[in-house]
């Protein structure tokens, strides 16, 4: 059974710490995705990697980074947590190719900062 | 700017009836379209998808339609089940291989 595996399902952060979300597929996928979560805004991406490495932004990047050292694992960071990040943070993978982009999600991380 | 739109925020349906949620987009270079369901405190899961070669797809209950010159899809689930109750998002995708998606419609199957 394929997975996207994050590494926590809650997590309470204070305001200005740094916080790190981890996101580890089995899926041997190239592409992986950062997404967020908030009512009435829908899903949206904040960075995505094509390969080990590589980073691009998404639409909502700023206050957030990206780590793609390995191609199973891509990890979000936060580097000065703020209140209006609180939110709930889906990690997705897919395959390569253009005509096949269905993408699988983790179970998500709600993040609450206080 | 939005460029996949779900403006109906919420859908309330019998149970055994027909469900119909529509998705709008704007960019005329997405060449796939997706629509994942979502649970409560679960990531969302893939449904049906189709491309823009075609102008419909069924998978079992559902089906969806797609019209290029209106840039307008629809998600068609017959009959509604309650365990259909969840959030449907509807997704694109173009050259980037990237997907975009909607803000959501919660769908409600009542008895």
């Amino acid at each position: 059974d394929v997975k996207v595996t994050q590494s926590s399902r809650y997590l309470v952060k204070r305001t200005g710490e740094k916080v790190f979300l981890e996101c580890v597929q089995d899926m041997d996928h190239e592409n992986m995705f950062w997404y967020r979560q908030d009512p009435g805004l829908g899903l949206r991406l904040i960075y995505f990697s094509y390969d080990v490495k590589m980073k691009e932004k998404g639409d909502i990047p700023e206050g957030y980074s990206v780590s793609r050292e390995k191609k199973e694992r891509f990890s979000l960071i936060l580097e000065s947590a703020s209140t209006n990040q609180t939110s709930m943070y889906l990690c997705a993978s897919s395959p390569r190719g253009a005509m096949n982009t269905e993408a699988f999600f983790g179970q998500g991380t709600r993040l609450t900062v206080v | 700017d939005q460029q996949v739109k779900q403006n109906s925020p919420s859908l309330s349906v019998q149970e055994g009836r027909i469900s119909i949620l529509n998705c709008d987009y704007t960019n005329s270079m997405f060449d796939y379209f997706l629509w994942y369901k979502k649970y409560p405190a679960e990531g969302p899961t893939f449904l049906i998808s189709i491309s823009s070669i075609k102008d419909k797809n069924e998978d079992g209950r559902f089906t969806v339609f797609l019209n290029k010159s209106a840039k307008h899809l629809s998600l068609h689930i017959v009959p509604s089940q309650p365990g259909d109750s969840a959030v449907y998002f509807c997704a694109a995708s173009g050259q980037e291989n990237k997907l975009i998606f909607g803000t959501g419609t919660r769908l409600q199957v009542f008895p």
